[in-house]
């Protein structure tokens, strides 16, 4: 089974400021990554997929890099609607499986 | 407007059985793989399941795998997940997801609010 890490666990930001989520897999996934944003009381949202293309609706402020087995989701500038908690995702279409990793918790500093 | 709605949660013994019910409707149901995501209280998500937009390829999370069965019913716009030999860790609420299409059929796109499974004696 393949292993997602998120880092840190907690992240306390500013608003306003940059916030830069990590996401590592315990072996290669290609670009096969999604992130996802959590509020308290409310489902997931997805925000990017592929590593880098955002979902439908999402602004331009979230943005994700990476591939392999190192990801990154960068928040430019974080608005109050931001703080939530963030979990990436790898996915491999043989076997048909996918994993989450622990999140990361983007709270306000 | 995409909307999932689950039903079929509720209290159950260790060793028993539920069967949970997704109703789709908003989207061309039979064009989509769909999954359930379980979170339990105060936990992180965990994947339980997929299955693609005709039925033909299925995965489950090792967690689950020989006691929940995926299925749907594309005339229905319905995903069901039959849970049998329920234990106390397959406690959570239990989200219904709208794959995004094609090869990516197991990435939640939509998910519905879910619907809550407790296991307890």
């Amino acid at each position: 089974e393949i292993v997602m890490t998120q880092s840190p666990a907690t992240l306390s930001v500013s608003p306003g400021e940059r916030a830069t989520l990590s996401c590592r897999a315990s072996q290669s996934i290609s670009s096969n990554l999604a992130w996802y944003q959590q509020k308290p009381g409310q489902a997931p949202r997805l925000l990017i997929y592929g590593a880098s293309t955002r979902a439908t609706g999402i602004p331009a402020r979230f943005s994700g890099s990476g591939s392999g087995t190192e990801f990154t989701l960068t928040i430019s500038s974080l608005q109050s609607e931001d703080f939530a908690v963030y979990y990436c995702q790898q996915y491999n279409n043989w076997p048909p499986r996918t994993t989450f990793g622990g999140g990361t918790k983007v709270e306000i500093k | 407007e995409v909307q999932l709605v689950e039903s079929g949660g509720g209290v159950v013994r260790p060793g028993g059985s539920l069967r949970l019910s997704c109703a789709a409707s908003g989207f061309t149901f039979a064009d989509y793989g769909m999954s359930w995501v379980r979170q339990a209280p105060g936990k992180g998500l965990e994947w339980v399941s997929g299955i693609n937009w005709n039925g033909g390829s299925t995965g489950y999370a090792d967690s689950v795998k020989g006691r929940f069965t995926i299925s749907r019913d594309n005339a229905k716009n319905s995903l069901y997940l039959e849970m049998n030999s329920l234990r106390a860790e397959d406690t959570a609420l239990y989200h219904c997801a709208k794959s995004l299409p094609g090869e990516q059929w197991l990435v939640p796109g939509y998910w519905g609010q879910g619907t809550l499974v407790t296991v307890s004696s």
